[in-house]
């Protein structure tokens, strides 16, 4: 365990389907990412979270929805996704001015 | 826009071979730097960071990194690797601003053989 929790672990999902991906963290975190991690690229950075508050949003497009409820959970809703999102999904979390502390990630195919 | 450049993509070195891993950033302000380290199977661990003071960072696992202003550079170091230090490794930017923006570079695939 790292103190990011992210379920599933893997998923595989239709391009018609709905589907969200979770993130728990009990570490006192204020801060919650989303990065999408594909071969040969840079880790993407999706959203970040502080507070609850969204304060970035990488033109991400809109089949991506995130969600934060609190400090402590993070959602990643998914729906009318592409083959083209198949990749490694991961949460993180910080304090200000500390670096993300990363969870093992969602492995999502898009078939 | 910020950005990470990590030139080698794939390292292979037999144990005990000294490593240095490239890694160059585009911003013009005063950043901070990192190093992560994602074994097989396992999460993105941080290796070490720098924020400010000495520009040689030293990490866990005999691992340094030296941070070189004037060529926008964060290279990692080790002066002799063994088979566990087979795993990708990362570096990454944040600019010291208070933002929540760590951005990543592509990774280097290191092997290390016995």
């Amino acid at each position: 365990e790292t103190g990011v929790t992210q379920t599933p672990r893997h998923l595989v999902m239709g391009m018609t389907n709905k589907k969200s991906l979770k993130c728990e963290q009990h570490l006192g975190h204020n801060a919650m990412y989303w990065y999408k991690q594909s071969a040969k690229k840079p880790l993407e950075l999706m959203f970040v979270y502080n507070f609850k508050e969204q304060t970035e949003n990488n033109s991400v497009p809109s089949r991506f929805s995130p969600e934060c409820p609190n400090s402590s959970h993070l959602f990643l809703h998914l729906h009318t996704l592409q083959p083209e999102d198949s990749a490694l999904y991961l949460c993180a979390s910080s304090l200000t001015d500390e670096s993300p502390f990363f969870g093992s990630g969602t492995q999502l195919s898009v078939l | 826009a910020q950005s990470v450049s990590q030139h080698n993509h794939h390292v292979i070195l037999s144990e005990a071979a000294s490593l240095e891993l490239g890694c160059n950033y585009s911003y013009g302000g005063t950043v901070n730097l990192f190093w992560y380290v994602q074994y097989p199977g396992q999460h993105l661990q941080l290796l070490l960071k720098y924020f400010s003071g000495d520009p040689l960072v030293k990490g866990i696992k005999g691992f340094e990194a030296e941070f070189i202003k004037s060529k926008f550079s964060f290279n990692l170091r080790k002066p002799s690797v063994q088979w566990s230090d087979t795993a990708e490794y990362f570096c990454a930017v944040n600019s010291n601003s208070g933002t929540y923006k760590y951005i990543f570079g592509t990774g280097t695939r290191l092997k290390v053989l016995a």
